[in-house]
């Protein structure tokens, strides 16, 4: 079946703007991790989503970083006020949840902020 | 939290050999530990994971050890190809639920 999908795969945007960026996990998966991947670093984990339960949003590096997932399918990220250090890919994942459950990974987001 | 260390950060093999990359881990709840590959410009990729209940997983040329008295785990490649050189990430989870990265290891395999 379709993997995870993620949109758009590149942003280019000025300093101080909003952005979105969209993720679609596996269908019938209810577990959503959102990442960021600066150039050449590890995974930061920002956000994980279970279920219909509150948000671990312990990685959010700011409160310009929220994050939504309606319905328990697509989540959307949005970072408010962008600055250049918010420039990174962002990998969002989803896995089925229940126990140590697989991850699968989306293409990215690649965020340049100028 | 937990806290996932990963060494080393590069490794350069001649085609054949064995490459070995090593990580620990702080939580000894963990019991879940997944390895990616991540391609240059590509998404990380599950290659093989381990379940705390198990000592090691063998797939191919790919392996994995768990030593959960030390809290380390480490991935084994042997006789490398070219088409083995990513990055390669350990992660520790308990549960499936976070899940925390090693900061990666560039491997390099020279023909």
């Amino acid at each position: 079946g379709a993997g995870v999908s993620q949109s758009p795969s590149n942003k280019v945007t000025e300093k101080g703007k909003d952005v979105e960026l969209r993720c679609d996990p596996i269908s019938g998966h209810t577990a959503l991790y959102w990442y960021r991947q600066s150039l050449g670093q590890g995974l930061e984990f920002l956000i994980y989503f279970q279920g219909n339960s509150a948000p671990d949003k312990s990685g959010l590096p700011s409160d310009r970083f929220s994050a939504e997932r309606t319905g328990g399918s697509v989540s959307t990220l949005t970072i408010q006020r962008t600055q250049q250090e918010d420039s990174a890919v962002y990998l969002c994942a989803s896995s089925q949840g229940t126990g140590a459950a697989t991850q699968y990974f989306g293409p990215g987001t690649r965020l340049l902020v100028l | 939290g937990e806290n996932v260390e990963q060494h080393p950060s590069t490794l350069s093999v001649q085609e054949g050999d064995s490459a070995v990359i090593k990580c620990t881990y702080s939580d000894s709840a963990s019991n879940y530990f997944p390895w990616y590959k991540q391609e240059l410009g590509k998404r990380p990729q599950l290659i093989i994971d381990i379940r705390s209940n198990v000592g090691e997983k063998k797939d191919q040329r790919i392996a994995v050890t768990l030593n959960k008295t030390a809290k380390h785990f480490s991935l084994h490649i042997t006789e490398t190809q070219p088409e083995d050189s990513a990055v390669y990430f350990c992660a520790a989870s308990f549960g499936g639920n976070q899940f925390y990265f090693g900061t990666g290891t560039s491997l390099t395999v020279i023909p």
